[in-house]
């Protein structure tokens, strides 16, 4: 499977924007690139995927390298509820192979 | 509420016993999915359904465990002989045949055995 990294922690300041990065060096050609986040006691939540090109949507904006090894997740302007983990996965059809995910702290 | 639907959300038992969960996925969604989540891990993967058809099974997923989706609607994951190590949350999703493979998941089923 392929697999990616993610930091594990970062802090952003309430209404500040979030580029949260994402490495997957050995994506191939078919693979989406997905992101979930998970709040506490809940499951993960869809917030935006891609597959060559930028993509935006009420939540985020998804950029994508030229090369496709790595992405960013970007939270324009984060709020205390933007706090939880962030996922990037890589799906070809089925199952996904979560990592442990960047754990984004937003500050007041 | 047209979303994932898991039940129970809370399940305790002692080691040894049988536990049965189930998930209601999206009505038109013909694709399920379980996953197994511990404290401080992302979820990992365990079975996989396309309408009736279990189509992938993960390693994860001994012999104690077994999953079904009868007429490819709802599906029930059961763990026989519980043991300690079972504690975990239990995910289910699903999703449609198309769409990039969007999975929309479920608040999740908490087991603890004691």
């Amino acid at each position: 499977d392929a697999k990616t990294t993610q930091p594990n922690s970062m802090e952003s300041n309430e209404e500040e924007p979030v580029h949260l990065p994402c490495n997957h060096s050995t994506i191939s050609g078919t693979d989406y690139i997905h992101w979930y986040r998970q709040l506490p006691s809940q499951g993960p939540e869809y917030v935006i995927h891609g597959l060559t090109s930028n993509v935006n949507n009420r939540m985020a904006s998804l950029a994508i390298a030229e090369d496709r090894k790595s992405s960013t997740l970007i939270l324009h302007r984060a709020t205390l509820r933007d706090a939880a983990v962030y996922y990037c996965i890589l799906s070809l059809v089925q199952n996904f192979v979560f990592g442990p995910g960047t754990r984004l702290s937003v500050l007041p | 509420d047209t979303g994932v639907s898991q039940n129970p959300r809370h399940k305790i038992t002692k080691r040894g016993q049988n536990v049965t969960f189930r998930c209601d996925p999206i009505s038109e969604h013909n694709r399920l999915y379980w996953y197994r989540q511990t404290l401080g891990q992302g979820p990992e993967f365990l079975t996989y359904f396309q309408n009736e058809a279990q189509l992938e099974k993960s390693r994860l997923l001994s012999d104690r465990f077994s999953a079904e989706r009868p007429k490819g609607s709802f599906s029930t994951l059961e763990i026989q002989r519980t043991e300690q190590g079972d504690s975990a949350m239990y995910l289910c999703a699903s999703s449609s045949r198309t769409g990039g493979n969007i999975q929309y998941f479920g608040a999740g089923t908490r087991l603890s055995v004691l």
